[in-house]
This record gives structure tokens, sequence and C-alpha cells, in this order.
């Protein structure tokens, strides 16, 4: 079945990076993109960017563009997500989440459990 | 950049009456629009995709229509469990660019 397992949470310092690892097992890894979403506590969901398991292509959101990094290994099946100069209002539940079908712009039907990042001094 | 809007931001039902969710792009994303649940302390789960397409696991009183800008998601007869925020996202490749979410809208019973 499938599955993305992210990393543990995080508490960080202002100013510092963030990298968060999703894990993907029981599907073909080349062949989907992954994306990233984050929520804020008690807020919406927000888009962040995709990357493709078959060529490492990104596309990231404007929002994030200067401060993320998408990444994969695929020896081991595994998307990083990188978010740099943390500030408080990053602090949120990240999410890892695999496109319904082969391609890019898609829905996202699994999700991780989300990782935790808490920025604060 | 869409902008992708929901109304209202929260729904009160009663046990067994219908439910009913819009969302609207702020551009043509023709009927590449998708519905997500998200229960507290959950990761978000796909509803609906193609506007109309029920997800794997999700009984028929959920439903989804419109094309373009406009679109509705229909709960026909709301069960306690159906208590959640749904969230609308445009997953359009054109213009080339960004994916969007909706703010939501939180279901709960009256």
């Amino acid at each position: 079945q499938v599955q993305l397992v992210q990393s543990r949470a995080e508490m960080m310092q202002p100013g510092a990076s963030v990298k968060v690892s999703c894990k993907a097992s029981g599907y073909p890894f080349r062949n989907y993109c992954i994306s990233w979403v984050r929520q804020a506590p008690g807020q919406g969901l927000v888009w962040m960017g995709w990357i493709s398991g078959y060529n490492g292509n990104t596309n990231y959101a404007q929002k994030f563009q200067d401060r993320v990094t998408l990444t994969t290994d695929t020896s081991t099946s595994t998307v990083y997500m990188e978010l740099r100069s943390l500030r408080s209002d990053d602090t949120a539940v990240y999410y890892c989440a695999r496109d319904l079908r082969s391609g890019t712009y898609n829905p996202f039907d699994f999700w991780g459990q989300g990782t935790l990042v808490t920025v604060s001094s | 950049e869409i902008v992708m809007t929901q109304s209202p931001a929260t729904l009160s039902v009663s046990p067994g009456a219908r439910a009913t969710l819009s969302c609207r792009a702020s551009q043509s994303v023709a009927a590449n629009l998708a519905w997500y649940q998200q229960k507290p302390g959950q990761p978000p789960r796909l509803l609906i995709y193609g506007a109309s397409t029920r997800a794997t696991g999700f009984p028929a009183r959920f439903s989804g229509s419109g094309s373009g800008t406009e679109f509705t998601l229909t709960i026909s007869s709301l069960q306690s469990e159906d208590v959640a925020v749904y969230y609308c996202q445009h997953y359009n490749n054109w213009p080339p660019g960004e994916i969007t979410f909706g703010p939501g809208t939180k279901v709960d019973i009256k």
C-alpha cells in the first residue's frame, strides 16, 4: 500500500534552515510527483511546490521560491524539503503529498502524516 | 496566480440535512478542481477530483459539480462523521505556475 512517512518534529531558531524528509513506499517512485503543503496553526493549506520523482524537475510557489529547495533521493525513494531563513511565521505542519496520476498538475491522493516545525527563540 | 474563494466560512447543518459548499476560482480552471476533507489532527483526504469524481472510500452522499469558475460540493444527508473542514483546490496547468487552495469551509452539526 502507498505510504509517505515523514521525519520527526523539529524545533528551530529564527534564521536557521530545516530539512524535512518524506520516504515513499508501495508504488513506483519515479512515476509520480510529490508536493509539499504547509498548514500554520488554525489556518488553511498552502501549496509550496512540487518535484518530479522521474527527473527532479521542480515548480515552486512564488511565496517560497527564494527560500525552499526540494530534492529527491531515488535510491531510497525519499523526497526532501529544505526551508531556509526561518521566521516565526514559518511555524506550521508540513505535509508531503503524492499526485493522483503520473505527470504534473494533479490532485493529491496520498499524504504524509505531517511534520511540525516550530520556529522560536 | 489563480485565487480560490470559498463560502460560507462556517456551515452548521442539522443531522440528515443537506449541506452545500461553494468554491469560486478567479479565472477558469476548467474541471481541474478537487475537494479535500480534513478532520482535526489529520492530514487532508482527497474527496472529489475532476470537479465531480468521488475518490475511493467516500460514500455517495458526497457529490461535486461545476466547471470553469463556479463549483459546488454537496453532502446530501449530513452525518456526524462529516464534521470537518473542506478545502477546494485547483490544479489547472494554465496559466503555468501555482496550485492553490481555497480558505476552507468548516462544517459542523447544528
